[in-house]
């Protein structure tokens, strides 16, 4: 089992939509959770981190955790066609960051 | 102020060639790593640097050699690479609270795209 999991993609939203990004972690003894946006041939960019249980927002991003499933997301809303790249989930559970494979998200105008 | 710098933005090398990437911070960060990232995929951890010191090394080949001679900068020096070497090399700091390590949050530089021929 992957340490962390999260859907390849491509996830294709409509311009205006929400788009709802899921990541899944092995490891219990996590504690901290970050989403990265990466465009091609970038580096990856932090967007959101979160540590406690429930819901955090920043202007049109949300990122929700739930310890007890061992489950992150992300939501975007009114998603725009710049959003369109692969989004990064990572955990740190030993102060080195556990990237997962990303997911590659594509906005439509 | 989130920004690490990198350089060179590219790399040729040869396979004989000696090269080094140079990473650097000012943001006060008493932590530094390397990633490489190769296509389509996600970064890999390659070396961790914490108050200078070099804390984790996740089973690097000796041909690529880090050093961190302050705390604002990193260096990977390269030599004798393969091509399959070839990838994106990220690096990032963040600043290794030592009373909050969850907060922990790493902010990458730009990359340098490194090729091997």
């Amino acid at each position: 089992q992957k340490e962390v999991e999260q859907n390849s993609g491509p996830l294709s939203v409509p311009e205006g939509a929400i788009a709802s990004l899921n990541c899944t972690y092995s490891d219990r003894g996590s504690q901290s959770f970050f989403w990265y946006r990466q465009y091609s041939g970038k580096s990856p960019e932090l967007i959101m981190f979160i540590y406690s249980n429930g819901d955090k927002e920043d202007g049109r991003f949300t990122a929700q955790l739930n310890k007890a499933s061992q489950y992150v997301s992300l939501l975007i809303r009114d998603s725009q066609p710049s959003d369109s790249a692969t989004y990064l989930c990572a955990v740190n559970p030993r102060r080195a960051l556990t990237f997962g494979s990303g997911t590659r998200l594509q906005v439509q105008p | 102020d989130t920004e690490v710098t990198q350089t060179p933005k590219h790399l040729v090398m040869g396979m004989t060639n000696k090269k080094s990437l140079k990473c650097e911070q000012h943001m006060g960060h008493r932590a530094m790593y390397w990633y490489k990232q190769k296509a389509k995929k996600p970064p890999e951890l390659m070396f961790v640097y914490s108050y200078e010191k070099l804390s984790i090394n996740e089973s690097v080949p000796s041909r690529f050699s880090p050093e961190c001679p302050n705390s604002s900068l990193l260096n990977l020096h390269l030599h004798a690479l393969q091509p399959e070497d070839s990838a994106l090399y990220l690096c990032a700091s963040s600043q290794d609270s030592l009373d909050r390590p969850i907060t922990d949050t790493q902010y990458f530089g730009p990359g340098t795209r490194l090729t091997v021929l």
